[in-house]
């Protein structure tokens, strides 16, 4: 069965320090693999996005993510979070092929702390 | 060039009622997903369409749930006789194409709507 757990709620971190946030799947062929971020009434931005080559990816407004087969993991970095980083944030997985039929994680919700 | 609109942002429907949500997407994109958001949860596939075909509709309610993607004007999720447990946010996203896949062509999502059942 397909699923993304994304095993923390909430996450608060402050003004400047590193952020992780973790995401593990289970998917039956090749995944691709996103992370999205949702500010409050807003729909979802597209931060990154994996499918194959060099397991460290980058996206926008800083933040970075790590694929690891062995583990099943894909887990978003940010090396110093701002205060306009708190959000909610999803990790995806969807087919290479096909259309996008992408299964979703719960979310972690970002708060920052002055 | 203007982003995945929804409207209504937010939608207040007594039980029984019936809720149209609608979605432009956005320009020169042919193919249309609708997802589903519950409190406290993750987004949900419901639907995917493109101009005047239903592709997959595997991950919506087999009763009072409808969708179509005429071939002019906007995309229109429809729910007869909304219940409490309809509440949610309902996003619509589009993509140019399927060719290549997820990577090739991502998903652009709008705003949402927020429906609410009294």
């Amino acid at each position: 069965a397909q699923s993304v757990t994304q095993p923390d709620i909430h996450i608060t971190v402050s003004e400047g320090a590193s952020l992780e946030l973790r995401c593990n799947y289970s998917y039956g062929a090749t995944p691709y693999l996103f992370w999205y971020v949702q500010s409050p009434g807003q729909g979802l931005q597209l931060l990154l996005k994996y499918f194959s080559g060099d397991t460290l990816v980058q996206g926008i407004k800083g933040f970075e993510a790590e694929f690891k087969r062995s583990q099943s993991s894909f887990n978003l970095r940010k090396p110093s979070v701002h205060w306009s980083d708190a959000a909610e944030y999803f990790c995806a997985v969807g087919p290479w092929a096909g259309f996008q039929k992408l299964v979703f994680g719960t979310g972690t919700r970002l708060l920052v702390s002055p | 060039n203007a982003g995945v609109m929804q409207n209504p942002r937010h939608l207040v429907r007594r039980r029984g009622q019936e809720a149209r949500l609608r979605c432009s997407p956005m320009k020169g994109h042919s193919h249309v997903y609708w997802y589903r958001q519950l409190p406290e949860e993750g987004l949900k596939f419901m639907v995917y369409l493109q101009k005047e075909n239903i592709i997959d509709e595997s991950g919506m309610p087999k009763e009072r749930f409808s969708a179509e993607f005429p071939k002019e004007g906007p995309s229109i999720l429809r729910i007869q006789q909304v219940v409490r447990g309809d509440s949610a946010a309902y996003f619509c996203a589009s993509s140019p194409d399927s060719t290549g896949g997820s990577y090739n062509s991502p998903l652009h999502f709008g705003n949402g709507t927020r429906l609410t059942v009294t």
